[in-house]
């Protein structure tokens, strides 16, 4: 059956440093990959969205690269501050339009 | 611009009591989408919409039933409450994928958090 695996451990790290988030996928051939970021008691917003023919795509001090052999998409956070601390999911959606997400990987950036 | 509106925010319900979540979105999408959250499993897809008078299935859709008689409005129905349908429930939603508009993601309410005892 298909699968969406994000860390499933919080990830701590310091303010300033670069935080590096996984999701990796089984029994799936995603046209999009996208990441959301979803803070306590709201619903999820959107951040970035990659192709299946893109390997990298760059927003501020967002990175995301899709490697469809891998299965795997990398986020990136460079220059981390508290204020990025949230849960963040990524989500894959194939030709159809569905989206399945992961199960999320909670963030906390220490100032 | 209120984007999606789901409401209520908060509902108790007695298991074997029916209800009806609602959902309005003022961004004429065509897609609409309801998911379900729970500690440890992610959003889980219960029922989507391509469009007014079209339905399907997501991933969990045994005890819910949908509606889409217009383009805005999207209600999901729980028609005999059960203790496992206690979770924290989203609408969302977006252009369809052949709208021709790139980079469509999905514009989610902020939920509506349903207690089952």
């Amino acid at each position: 059956s298909q699968k969406i695996e994000q860390n499933s451990e919080a990830l701590n790290i310091q303010e300033g440093k670069t935080a590096t988030l996984t999701c990796n996928y089984t029994n799936y051939s995603p046209a999009y990959l996208q990441w959301y970021r979803q803070d306590p008691g709201r619903g999820p917003v959107f951040l970035l969205l990659i192709r299946e023919n893109e390997k990298e795509k760059r927003k501020e001090r967002l990175k995301v690269t899709f490697d469809t052999t891998l299965k795997q998409s990398l986020f990136h956070i460079t220059a981390s501050q508290p204020a990025d601390s949230a849960t963040y999911l990524c989500a894959l959606q194939n030709q159809g339009g569905k989206l399945i997400f992961g199960q999320g990987t909670e963030l906390s950036v220490k100032p | 611009n209120a984007g999606v509106t789901q409401t209520p925010k908060f509902q108790v319900l007695k298991t074997g009591q029916s209800m009806t979540l609602q959902c309005a979105q003022d961004m004429n999408h065509e897609y609409m989408s309801w998911y379900r959250q729970d500690p440890g499993m992610g959003l889980r897809l219960i029922h989507y919409s391509v469009g007014a008078g079209i339905t399907d299935q997501g991933e969990v859709p045994n005890g819910y039933n949908v509606s889409r008689s217009t383009t805005e409005d999207f209600p999901l129905r729980l028609l005999s409450a059960a203790p496992s349908q206690t979770s924290v429930y989203f609408c969302a939603s977006s252009y369809t994928w052949d709208s021709g508009i790139a980079d469509s993601p999905l514009h989610f309410g902020n939920g509506t958090r349903l207690t089952v005892t």
